[in-house]
C-alpha cells in the first residue's frame, strides 16, 4: 500500500520561507514522480508543481503563480520529496498535498492527507 | 493550458438516484492521465478513477468513468448517503496540470 506524509506545516509571516517534506512509502521512490496540490480554504484544488523521476530527467514544472517561489527537490536515499516556499504571500494559505504516482501503477495518483500552510501577519 | 469545465455546478439528488457528472478540456486529453476525486469537508480528496475509466483500490462498483478526448463522464449507479460531496475532475498529460471547478452532489 502507498503511503504519502507531509509535514513542516505551519504558520508564516508574509516575506518568509517554510520548507514542507513528504515521505512516500510503498512505492519505488526512485521511479516515482512528485507533485503538489494545494487548496485554499473554501476553493477548488490548485496545481502547484512537479518534479520528474531521475530515470526521467529529474525536471521540474510549476504553476504560474508560485514560479520563481517555490521550488521542489528530492532525495531519493530518503523517498522524501521538498517544497521549499520563499516570499510567501497570503494568498498562498492552503492546505497543501503531496501526491506520488508512477507508470508501474499505470499513473495512479497517490495522495497524502496535507499540511496547512498559513501565511498570516 | 487545457481547460477543464464540469457540470452543472451542483446536482440536486436523493438517495437511489443516478448522478451522471461531465467534464469537458479546452483541447483533447490522453486519458491514462485523467482522473476523478470526491471531496469531503475537511478531507482530502479521495481518488475515485484514473486513466478515464480505471476505478481506485476500494472504490466501489457503483462508481465509473467514461470517455476519451475531450469529454470525460464520472456515472455514480445509485447514490448512497456517503457519496453527497463535491466531485473533481483532472487532467496531467501537460503542464500545468489542471482541475475543473468541481461538482457539488447534494441531497
Amino acid at each position: 500500500e502507498v503511503q504519502v506524509v507531509e509535514s513542516g506545516g505551519g504558520l508564516v509571516k508574509p516575506g518568509g520561507s517554510l520548507r514542507l517534506s513528504c515521505a512516500a512509502s510503498g512505492v519505488t521512490f526512485s521511479n516515482a514522480w512528485m507533485s503538489w496540490v494545494r487548496q485554499a480554504p473554501g476553493k477548488g484544488l490548485e496545481w502547484v508543481g512537479r518534479i520528474k523521476s531521475y530515470a526521467d530527467g529529474v525536471t521540474t514544472d510549476y504553476a504560474a503563480p508560485v514560479k520563481g517561489r517555490f521550488t521542489i527537490s528530492r532525495d531519493d536515499s530518503k523517498s522524501t520529496v521538498y517544497l521549499q516556499m520563499n516570499s510567501l504571500k497570503t494568498e498562498d494559505t492552503a492546505v497543501y498535498y503531496c501526491i506520488t504516482l508512477s507508470r508501474v501503477f499505470d499513473w495512479r495518483m497517490d495522495w497524502g492527507q496535507g499540511t496547512l500552510v498559513t501565511v498570516s501577519s | 493550458e487545457i481547460v477543464l469545465t464540469q457540470s452543472p455546478g451542483t446536482l440536486s439528488l436523493s438517495p437511489g438516484e443516478r448522478a451522471t457528472l461531465s467534464c469537458r478540456a479546452s483541447q483533447s486529453v490522453d486519458s491514462t492521465y485523467s482522473a476523478w476525486y470526491q471531496q469531503k469537508p475537511g478531507q482530502a480528496p479521495r481518488l475515485l478513477i484514473y486513466g478515464a475509466s480505471r476505478r481506485a483500490t476500494g472504490i466501489p462498483d457503483r462508481f465509473s468513468g467514461s470517455g476519451s478526448g475531450t469529454d470525460f463522464t464520472l456515472t455514480i449507479s445509485r447514490l448512497e448517503p456517503e457519496d453527497f460531496a463535491v466531485y473533481y475532475c483532472q487532467q496531467y498529460v501537460t503542464s500545468p496540470w489542471t482541475f475543473g471547478q468541481g461538482t457539488k452532489v447534494e441531497i
